[in-house]
């Protein structure tokens, strides 16, 4: 069975700009998540996507964004891209329960320069 | 504020011994648990999750939690030195509101 696989692993993009990541879950899960991991804050929890709708969120601002399509594959969008930015972005799929195993990607690695 | 509280490290543990790690959190509403290992420039891999207070062996590892303590802990017995990595303790409120909340890691050193 295939796992979570991100694209793509490596981005370099300029302050101001706009990055758009993808995700594609587990087959047969529903559920997609994104984190961010940076040095200072650890792992945070951005938003969880179910069924094409945003079932949770976090703490981020509006600049970060999210969907999910009808084949559960999801995309995150960060725009006016800050040099703070700049972290691994990580994509995690479960089965759909709220409290069900989430299993992560190889992640996105993001730097604003 | 939910909040996992993990020694931050480095714990060095020789090479055959029980790596013990643990994990305090702030949420008693928390209904699930978890324990990953990054390994460096690496995605977290899941090792194990708990649900319920006691135990739960799964090979070389062991995860136990207390609800009342609020307190989870992952034993590795028999340590390896490619045991050594980061482990995160993540939480689940259960609510579903936030979804995972991690600690910030504890890094695990096994020495041959």
């Amino acid at each position: 069975k295939a796992g979570v696989t991100q694209t793509p692993r490596y981005l370099i993009k300029t302050r101001g700009q706009q990055v758009t990541l993808s995700c594609s879950p587990i087959s047969g899960h529903r559920s997609v998540s994104w984190y961010q991991q940076t040095p200072g804050q650890g792992l945070q929890f951005l938003f969880e996507y179910f069924s094409e709708t945003q079932r949770n969120k976090g703490n981020f601002p509006g600049r970060f964004s999210g969907r999910q399509f009808s084949n559960s594959r999801s995309e995150m969008n960060v725009s006016t891209l800050e040099l703070g930015d700049s972290a691994l972005y990580l994509c995690a799929s479960k089965t759909g329960g709220l409290n069900t195993e989430a299993f992560f990607g190889q992640g996105t690695r993001l730097t604003v320069v | 504020q939910k909040e996992v509280e993990q020694n931050s490290g480095p714990l060095s543990v020789p090479e055959g011994a029980i790596a013990s790690l643990n994990c305090t959190y702030s949420d008693r509403g928390s209904q699930s648990f978890f324990w990953y290992r990054q390994y460096s420039g690496k995605s977290p891999e899941l090792i194990m999750s708990i649900y319920s207070n006691g135990d739960k062996e799964d090979g070389r590892f062991t995860a136990q939690l207390n609800k009342a303590s609020q307190y989870v802990s992952l034993l590795i017995r028999d340590s390896q030195p490619s045991d050594s990595a980061t482990y995160l303790c993540a939480v689940h409120s259960g609510g579903g509101a936030d979804g995972l909340t991690f600690g910030k890691g504890t890094h695990l050193i096994i020495q041959p």
